[in-house]
């Protein structure tokens, strides 16, 4: 089924470690973006892309890195694990910036716990 | 500043009573305005969006919502609510034209008691 695709859906992280998570579409969208959902401040946006080769910062970006080397997929990576990016994070895209109006397709997240 | 407000952090309502999860928004220029849903374990859905037009948009799930330009609302309503309706709500607003950038509300947990 076309969509977005994240994984892993659940990770333990001990503080200072580091990890990868990954984010993948196939439905050709040029934008692709990262968001992390804490209670009682909805989503934030953390890191976007316009497109293969571009990124940007969102929000709140400290303490994560994005690339994008091909169109399908935008990892994020977390450098050096904390208790604060203990969270929820969804992977969204969008068609383009002239179709906006379609929306966001969203991943079904990954739930992240640093102990 | 451009923002969203959703007021309401839960709202309570009888199955088969009229429901109202209430979003106002400021923004420069003319407001893409969408809502979403978020089931349990589940990503956002989308629901509907205004971007032109009639001021009344219908969407997914019996769904509809009113665009009012003067009061900055976008407010989402359903005629009869179903238990199945009880989620997560999310009202987003893009920042400005030619842009990705959304902002999205705080959410608002709606609970349809049987």
């Amino acid at each position: 089924n076309a969509g977005v695709t994240q994984t892993p859906k659940f990770q333990v992280l001990k503080t200072g470690q580091s990890m990868t998570l990954q984010c993948a579409q196939d439905m050709n969208h040029e934008y692709m973006s990262w968001y992390r959902q804490d209670p009682g401040m909805g989503l934030r946006l953390i890191h976007y892309s316009v497109g293969a080769g571009i990124t940007d910062q969102g929000e709140v970006p400290n303490g994560y890195n994005v690339s994008r080397s091909t169109t399908e997929d935008f990892p994020l990576r977390l450098l050096s694990a904390a208790p604060s990016q203990t969270s929820v994070y969804f992977c969204a895209s969008m068609r383009d910036r002239f179709n906006s109006g379609y929306g966001y397709t969203f991943g079904s997240g990954t739930r992240l716990t640093v102990v | 500043a451009q923002s969203v407000a959703q007021p309401e952090d839960q709202v309570n309502v009888a199955e088969g009573n009229p429901l109202t999860v209430k979003c106002t928004y400021s923004v420069s220029g003319n407001p893409y305005l969408f809502w979403y849903v978020q089931y349990p374990n589940r990503g956002l859905q989308f629901l509907l969006k205004y971007i032109t037009g009639d001021n009344l948009v219908k969407g997914s799930y019996g769904f509809e919502a009113e665009f009012n330009k003067s009061q900055t609302s976008f407010h989402l309503k359903k005629p009869s609510a179903l238990v199945s309706d009880s989620a997560l709500y999310f009202c987003a607003v893009r920042v400005s034209s030619g842009t990705y950038k959304y902002i999205f509300g705080t959410g608002t947990r709606l609970k349809v008691l049987a």
